[in-house]
Order: C-alpha cells, then structure tokens, then sequence
C-alpha cells in the first residue's frame, strides 16, 4: 500500500525556469512533510519541511505548498539550477509512537538543461 | 565535524553468507533507521531504533537484523535468508522520535551479491 506517491518518475526543465514536482498522499493522518534531494551514490539531504498546519513554507528558491483537502503537496523551485539536477523524494510522518518514523515517496528525478 | 558514517561504501556477499553494515553517528541522536533503495522505488524502511538496547522492524525486516548496544551505532546485518539482498543501503538518525525532526543521512553503502 503506497501512502505516498510522486506519479511522475522524471521532470526535465530549463535553467531559469520553474520546476513543480508533485507528491500525493492517502493517510489523513499524516501531519509533517519533507522534501529530500538525493544525488547517485549519495545518501539524501533534507531541503524544506511543511507542517499540516501550515500551506505553505518558503526557503529561497524552494517553496513548499500543501493541500490538505487534496491530500497533495509540491515543491517549486524558481529558478532553476543544473546544481538542481538530482532525485527528488517527498516523506510524511504521523503523531505518536512513530513520530520519527517516515514513509517516502518513490522519487522523481529532475534534470534542468543549461 | 558531526555527521554519519557508513562502511564500507562497497561490500560484496557471497551465497549463503551473513555481512554486517556499519552505521556511526556523532550527532547524539536518540532514533536511528536502515533504509533500502532499489531502483524506481522509494526508500524503504528495514528497521528503525529509538533508544538504546531497543528497535523495531520496519516494513521490510525480513532477512535483516540489527542491533542497538550504543546510541552512536546500529549495524546492520544481512542475512542469507536475504534472498534479494543487492540494494543501496541508507543509514539515517534523527533527533529524537518525539520532536518534529528531520533525518539526516548517511552516503550509504552498496551491497552486490557474487
């Protein structure tokens, strides 16, 4: 059962553009979201988090935007680099007991073209 | 210089063979996970530790085990009842499992079986 899902696997853009990459969810009570960029070979980096509470949170060129009514959330990122070229996966977290413990999505890859 | 460590970044099995992960934090963590990556697949929860001389299992704890004898380590150990075990294996450690925290990785380590 894939609680969190980022349908498209790749996203290819040009420098200076935007990049939107999308995450779904199923669990309600998911309540803290997290975007990670993960390079080949390498172990994932934490980039920008969103509280339920919240619908958007901003750092940069990177904005996080949450719906919950649609259980979806997106990262953006204006503009975009060739440094951004990387796998990027997005992870939700629950209250309680397994508050530390994350459900990641399966990954979209972006490559942004000079 | 705080991070996590993992050893070695290549490690071959042979059939039938049991190999151990070495994870290290010096972020005085309380929490602790293994994660896999296979390819088109998200990271995958193996085992997770949110105290010492505790853990539990993940979603995918079959043919793995771990143990929790210091808060700076968690190896992890690859059994033969493993019968897919080539992965990329991920270390992570958060702060605690309570606060809203993120993970932080470790490189990783790429396990290939002869």
């Amino acid at each position: 059962d894939q609680q969190v899902k980022q349908n498209s696997p790749s996203l290819s853009v040009q420098e200076g553009r935007i990049s939107i990459l999308n995450c779904d969810y199923t669990n309600s009570m998911f309540d803290y979201f997290l975007w990670y960029k993960k390079y080949p070979a390498e172990g994932p980096t934490f980039l920008i988090s969103i509280s339920s509470i919240k619908d958007k949170n901003e750092d940069g060129r990177f904005t996080v935007f949450l719906n919950k009514s649609a259980k979806h959330l997106s990262l953006h990122i204006v503009p975009s680099q060739p440094g951004d070229s990387a796998v990027y996966f997005c992870a939700a977290s629950r209250p309680g007991t397994s508050y530390g413990k994350l459900t990641f999505g399966q990954g979209t890859i972006l490559t942004v073209h000079p | 210089d705080g991070g996590i460590t993992q050893s070695p970044k290549y490690l071959f099995r042979k059939e039938g063979q049991n190999v151990t992960l070495s994870c290290e934090q010096n972020l005085n963590h309380d929490a602790m996970y293994w994660y896999r990556q296979d390819p088109g697949q998200g990271l995958r929860l193996i085992y997770y530790s949110q105290i010492v001389n505790d853990f539990q299992k993940g979603d995918i704890a079959e043919g793995y085990s771990v143990s929790r004898e210091k808060k700076e380590s968690f190896p992890l150990t690859v059994t033969s009842a493993q019968k897919n075990p080539t992965a990329f294996y991920l270390c992570a450690s958060s702060i605690d499992r309570l606060t809203k925290g993120t993970q932080y990785f470790g490189p990783g380590t790429r396990l290939l079986v002869l």
